[in-house]
């Protein structure tokens, strides 16, 4: 089955201690990126990649980290989590950065 | 600076009625634009697209409008069922570019 996976899907933390949010996809997809949904703000992306070890910068980059060593691996570090990184995140996947994205299942992470 | 606009946060509609969800965009470059929708504890799926050089396009019970001229699309779902209470993003690119999300419009369809 086609499909985008996250770890974990929820997520309660303190502010300070790094974390690691997982994302794999198995459509070979070159095109990967981050959201986060807030209230009010719709879906705002954080970073994306257009293939393995090149990645830059979305609308919200800061505070937040990605590497792209394989296609199907897009993990998002925090490394110094704050509370204003509360929120809801989605990771997708596409053939090419403006097509049609399949999105994971949403990490709901909570920073203390 | 919100470059695709949703400014209904939320649309109430009875079962088998029409429902019409609408976005705006501000920048005219925007060639390619779709319609995701999303049910809690989800994430968000696609739903139906239409690149600028149509201004229709229909899937069933779901019908996109493009009005590049106003720019301004619209979603249109009937009759409308139950299940399709969720959240409605519409989202544009331009070039093969990033995907801008709208705000989302939360559509509750009831008896």
């Amino acid at each position: 089955e086609a499909q985008v996976t996250q770890n974990p899907r929820y997520l309660i933390t303190v502010t300070g201690k790094k974390l690691t949010v997982t994302c794999s996809q198995n459509m070979n997809h070159e095109y990967m990126s981050w959201y986060r949904q807030d209230p009010g703000l719709g879906l705002r992306q954080i970073y994306y990649s257009m293939n393995v070890e090149v990645t830059d910068k979305g609308d919200v980059p800061e505070g937040y980290k990605v590497s792209r060593k394989e296609k199907r691996n897009f993990p998002l570090i925090l490394e110094s989590p704050s509370p204003n990184q509360t929120s809801l995140y989605f990771c997708a996947s596409s053939l090419s950065s403006g097509g049609t994205q399949y999105f994971g299942p949403g990490t709901r992470l909570l920073v203390l | 600076d919100q470059q695709v606009k949703q400014n209904s946060p939320s649309l109430s509609v009875q079962e088998g009625r029409i429902s019409i969800l609408n976005c705006d965009y501000t920048n005219s470059m925007f060639d390619y634009f779709l319609w995701y929708k999303k049910y809690p504890a989800e994430g968000p799926t696609f739903l139906i697209s239409i690149s600028s050089i149509k201004d229709k396009n229909e899937d069933g019970r779901f019908t996109v409008f493009l009005n590049k001229s106003a720019k301004h699309l619209s979603l249109h779902i009937v009759p409308s069922q139950p299940g399709d209470s969720a959240v409605y993003f519409c989202a544009a690119s331009w070039n093969t570019d990033k995907l801008i999300f709208g705000t989302g419009t939360r559509l509750q369809v009831f008896p």
